[in-house]
């Protein structure tokens, strides 16, 4: 069946802008996160969704960046007033509860 | 100390040999354990849970040990193919505490 998918694959946007990041996930796949990797670079979570539950919000670098998952499926991440320091991977990934977590092929954000 | 800890490599290993990779974690309450395989400017991949009993894949082996808090990876007869970087993943259960190795880099060298 289709995996996780993440659009644009690819992002370049000035700095200050606002960028708005879409993952899809597996279907039926409860558990929704979103990772920022630089170059080089281990994972960084950001945010995880898990059912109708609150998320958790604990990696958020800053009050720049926001997520939102809309009936349970599809989530967006904004990141508002962007700086060249957010360049990097963002990686979503989905999983059912206690499984090992798939991910989608990432967007590359460049701020230039 | 780091929640779940990696040697970053590189190991550089030629075709044919055995190679293992050991990961640590620190949270004594970890629930579920993986292994990731991660190729240059690619997404992670799942490459295998890793439970208590041990478990086999083909020449991949996955090891786990509560006491010493640490799980390992095997690999036997390397091939080329087998270049990346693996990814220890230890999860906390509970609301979800997923928590990513920084990965150990392996180059197998004809």
């Amino acid at each position: 069946g289709a995996g996780v998918s993440q659009s644009p694959s690819n992002k370049v946007t000035e700095k200050g802008k606002d960028v708005e990041l879409r993952c899809d996930p597996i279907s039926g796949h409860t558990a929704l996160y979103w990772y920022r990797q630089s170059l080089g670079q281990g994972l960084e979570f950001l945010i995880y969704f898990q059912g109708n539950s609150a998320p958790d919000k604990s990696g958020l670098p800053s009050d720049r960046f926001s997520a939102e998952r809309t009936g349970g499926s599809v989530s967006t991440l904004t990141i508002q007033r962007t700086q060249q320091e957010d360049s990097a991977v963002y990686l979503c990934a989905s999983s059912l509860e206690a499984s090992g977590q798939y991910f989608g092929p990432g967007t590359r954000l460049t701020v230039t | 100390r780091k929640e779940v800890e990696q040697d970053p490599g590189p190991f550089n290993v030629p075709e044919g040999a055995t190679v293992a990779f050991n990961c640590t974690y620190s949270n004594s309450a970890s629930q579920s354990f993986f292994w990731y395989r991660q190729d240059c400017r690619k997404e992670p991949k799942l490459l295998m849970s890793v439970y208590s009993s041990g478990n086999e894949d083909g020449r991949f082996t996955a090891q786990l040990n509560r006491a010493s808090q640490y799980i390992s990876l095997l690999i036997r007869d390397s091939k080329l193919s087998d270049s990346a970087t693996y990814l220890c993943v230890v999860d906390s259960g509970g609301y979800q505490k997923v928590t990513f190795g920084i990965g150990t880099k392996l180059q197998v060298i004809p």
